[in-house]
């Protein structure tokens, strides 16, 4: 079946540090991806997507690229603020269709001032 | 704009009793899901609903039953609660089931002792 592997956390990065979070899956055909962010004491929010391979989705300075020939989705951002402390899902979606979104099992990020 | 709300924030439960959560959404929107959330396992769809008067069943649908007799308000119930039922739940609604963005409430802890 479908599944998402992203990297074990916590991570703590300082500000200003360089943020890679990986995340790679197992599916058949060709999956949208997503990565979904959650501040804490909130529910999850879409961060960014991607639904054909090579594209890259992008929002507050975050990016993500599909790279079929990897089964790859890697999120990074060039410089992390305090305010990025949350904790991250990646996530496909085979058909594109949410109800068979399956995600990851989540990455604590924390930036310290 | 409230998006999606749910009701309660926090909820204890002893084993054997019943209980319904509460999901609104004030977006119009067609689709709504019902998520639990465990350490280290993402999230997992419990139910759906592709409309009002429809509901179906997701990955892991033992042991709750769900109701949308309106559009905006999507039910979760728990007929006889068990330990393994302890969870943060997520509701969350979408305007298509086609790489539509969700948007999810704020959750709800629940704790069956």
């Amino acid at each position: 079946g479908d599944s998402v592997t992203q990297m074990e956390g916590p991570v703590t990065l300082s500000e200003e540090a360089f943020l890679t979070i990986n995340c790679t899956y197992t599916a058949t055909g060709y999956p949208s991806l997503f990565w979904y962010v959650q501040y804490p004491g909130e529910g999850l929010q879409l961060l960014l997507k991607a639904t054909k391979a090579d594209d890259k989705g992008s929002n507050k300075g975050f990016e993500a690229t599909y790279r079929k020939e990897t089964t790859s989705f890697h999120l990074e951002k060039g410089s992390v603020q305090v305010s990025d402390s949350a904790v991250y899902f990646c996530a496909l979606s085979r058909s594109g269709s949410a109800r068979q979104l399956t995600f990851g099992s989540g990455t604590q990020l924390t930036v310290l001032p | 704009n409230a998006g999606v709300t749910q009701t309660p924030k926090f909820r204890v439960l002893k084993t054997g009793q019943s209980m319904t959560l509460l999901c609104a959404q004030d977006m119009n929107h067609e689709y709504m899901y019902w998520y639990r959330q465990d350490p280290g396992m993402g999230l997992r769809l419990i139910h759906y609903s592709v409309g009002e008067g429809t509901t179906a069943k997701g990955e892991v649908p033992d042991g709750y039953n769900v109701s949308r007799l309106k559009k905006q308000n999507f039910l979760l119930g728990l007929e006889s609660a068990a330990p393994s039922q302890t969870s943060v739940y997520f509701c969350a609604s979408s305007y298509s089931g086609l790489n539509s963005p969700l948007h999810f409430g704020n959750g709800t802890r629940l704790t069956v002792t």
